[in-house]
């Protein structure tokens, strides 16, 4: 079991819903990240909010859109997504604004399987 | 594009054997990480090395990182079935903001 909880862990959706990710962490890390994954691919970063600000933004279509209500809360907003969205995303959060850089390890969730029809 | 890259992709052995995977990465780093990944699932961190550490053991891991040559590695000791998945490196680019991941290695350990 892990520390960071996503919900669900299963989402299939047509091109023109609209749905939710939800991410939720006690731990009091102040940074959260959202990872999407390919298979058999290595995470690749999309956003990262700092004390509930967006602070990364890795050039996502704006067909995902984050949010962060509060310091513990991450979500994701997805519409009118593509087939080739289809993959594994994942949450994360460290102690630490800067990553890694104070030499705080990410804490992953156990992701969502999404599938675009 | 990826910082880090892993060899080799995919290494098989038996229960009891050694498990050695290779990292190696471009830029200036604070510190490498090693994760696990088991099968649909997040991913777990094994270890931290910082830039002037060279070695490092937890437990049946340990890890090296030479920053000359821009690379690490990480051994698994008489390693067991539960020992399959995919293991990643992970750098932090001197000054960055992200972590960035290698493209791992899937290890299969047979009983």
């Amino acid at each position: 079991d892990t520390e960071v909880t996503q919900t669900p862990k299963h989402l299939v959706m047509g091109m023109t819903n609209k749905k939710s990710l939800k991410c939720e962490q006690h731990m009091g890390h102040r940074a959260m990240y959202w990872y999407k994954q390919k298979a058999k691919k290595p995470p690749e970063l999309m956003f990262v909010y700092s004390y509930e600000k967006l602070s990364i933004n890795e050039s996502v279509p704006s067909r995902f859109s984050p949010e962060c209500p509060n310091s513990s809360l991450l979500n994701l907003h997805l519409h009118a997504l593509q087939p080739e969205d289809s993959a594994l995303y994942l949450c994360a959060s460290s102690q630490s604004s800067r990553g890694l850089s104070y030499n705080s390890p990410l804490h992953f969730g156990n992701g969502t399987r999404l599938t675009v029809t | 594009s990826q910082q880090g890259e892993e060899d080799p992709q995919a290494l098989s052995i038996q229960e009891g054997e050694n498990a050695t995977m290779n990292c190696s990465y471009k830029t200036s780093i604070n510190n490498l990480q090693w994760y696990r990944q088991n099968s649909g699932r997040g991913l777990v961190h094994l270890i931290l090395i910082r830039s002037n550490e060279r070695e490092k053991h937890s437990g049946r891991l340990r890890v090296t990182l030479d920053t000359s040559k821009k690379s690490s590695s990480l051994l698994i000791t008489a390693s067991r079935a539960a020992d399959t998945a995919s293991y990643f490196c992970a750098t932090d680019p001197t000054g960055g903001f992200k972590t960035i991941f290698g493209a791992g290695t899937r290890l299969f350990v047979k009983a």
